[in-house]
Formats: structure tokens, C-alpha cells, sequence
């Protein structure tokens, strides 16, 4: 079955970096584009990134753009989010999600159980 | 600015019952619209794409509508697992959420 495991959250001082990986299995990675989604404490949900099936080509949020890095390795099966300058409104449950389309950007079929970050002081 | 509005914010209603959201885009996204569940703690889980398809393993109690900018996920009788927050997402435009509908019970 498809598995989406996060895990590199934590507490971070604001400036500071810190990279997120998913670990993915139960399906063919390198033919999946990748998400990152993410949702402040007690908010909706927000979209962050995504990633093609063969990392030509990325695209960010307004909010994170020149700040934050997806990428993927797929030979390891895992999806990455460097997240550098961070500032108090990143503070998120971060989730992975997999695109339910091949080639282009559409929906969320699959997702993680979600990494806490919390940037503060 | 491209925005997804949900109504209500909150509804509340007991078991048994018809639940209808709504979900209306500020210009047309076509058919091009999901749904989804996302009980606390839990991640979201995708229950309609493409407006009226049922994502695989969903109940047939949840339904999708709508096309252009008035959309609406209908679920026939509620059981109890199915209170929880609810997102409508548009893929046309980036993917973009809506701010979400509060099911609770009555």
C-alpha cells in the first residue's frame, strides 16, 4: 500500500534552516509528482510545492519562493523540502503529498501523517 | 486574487441527516475541483475529484456537483465518522484551497 512517512521537523530559530524529507513506498516514485502541503496550528491547509516525476520542474507559493527548495531523489524514493530563513509564520504541520497526475498538477491522492515545525525564538 | 470561498464556516447537524457544502470560485476552474476530509490529527484524505468522481474506497454516500464556480459536496445520510473539517481545492490556478467547512454534530 502507498506509505508517506515525514520526518525532520522540529524547533527551529527563525532564520535558521531545516530540511524536511518524505520517505515513499507502496508505489512507483519516479513516476509521481510530489507536494509539499502545509497547515499552521488551527488553520486550512496550504500549498507549498511541487516537483515533476523527474525534478525538471518545480514550481513554489509566493510565501516560500526563494526560500524554500523541493527536490527528490529518486533512487532513494524520497521527496525533500530545504527550508532556509524560516520565519514565525512557517511554523506548520507539513505534510507529503503525491499528485494523482503523472504529468501535470491536479489533486492530492496520497498523504503523509504530517512533520511539526515550529520556528520561535 | 484567486480565492475559493466555503459556506457555511461551520454546520451542524446530526446523524441521519443531508449535508451539503458549498464551495464557489471567484472565476471558472471548469470541472477542475476536489474534495476533502480531514478529521483532527489526521491528514486530509481526498474524497472527490474532478468535481463528481468518487476517489477510490469513498463511500457512495458523498457525492460532488457543479462545474465553473458554484460547486457542492453532498453527503446523502451522515454517520457519525463523518464530522470532521471539510476542503475544497482547485487545481486550475495552482493548487488553492478553500478555508474549509466545519461539520459538527447537532
Amino acid at each position: 500500500q502507498v506509505q508517506l512517512v515525514e520526518s525532520g521537523g522540529g524547533v527551529v530559530q527563525p532564520g535558521r534552516p531545516l530540511r524536511l524529507s518524505c520517505a515513499a513506498s507502496g508505489f512507483t516514485f519516479s513516476s509521481s509528482g510530489m507536494h509539499w502541503v502545509r497547515q499552521a496550528p488551527g488553520k486550512g491547509l496550504e500549498w507549498v510545492a511541487v516537483i515533476w516525476y523527474d525534478g525538471s520542474i518545480k514550481y513554489y507559493a509566493d510565501s516560500v519562493k526563494g526560500r524554500f527548495t523541493i527536490s527528490r531523489d529518486n533512487s532513494k524514493n524520497t521527496l525533500y523540502l530545504q527550508m532556509n530563513s524560516l520565519r514565525a509564520e512557517d511554523t506548520a504541520v507539513y505534510y507529503c503529498a503525491r499528485d494523482s497526475s503523472h504529468y501535470s498538477v491536479a489533486y492530492f491522492d496520497y498523504w503523509g501523517q504530517g512533520t511539526l515545525v515550529t520556528v520561535s525564538s | 486574487e484567486f480565492l475559493l470561498t466555503q459556506s457555511p464556516a461551520t454546520l451542524s447537524l446530526s446523524p441521519g441527516e443531508r449535508a451539503t457544502l458549498s464551495c464557489r470560485a471567484s472565476q471558472s476552474v471548469s470541472s477542475y475541483l476536489a474534495w476533502y476530509q480531514q478529521k483532527p490529527g489526521q491528514a486530509p484524505r481526498l474524497l472527490i475529484y474532478d468535481a463528481s468522481n468518487r476517489a477510490t474506497g469513498i463511500p457512495g454516500r458523498f457525492s460532488g456537483s457543479g462545474s465553473g464556480t458554484d460547486f457542492t459536496l453532498t453527503i446523502s445520510r451522515l454517520e457519525p465518522e463523518d464530522f470532521a473539517v471539510y476542503y475544497c481545492q482547485q487545481r486550475s490556478n495552482w493548487p488553492l484551497f478553500g478555508q474549509g467547512t466545519k461539520l459538527e454534530i447537532k
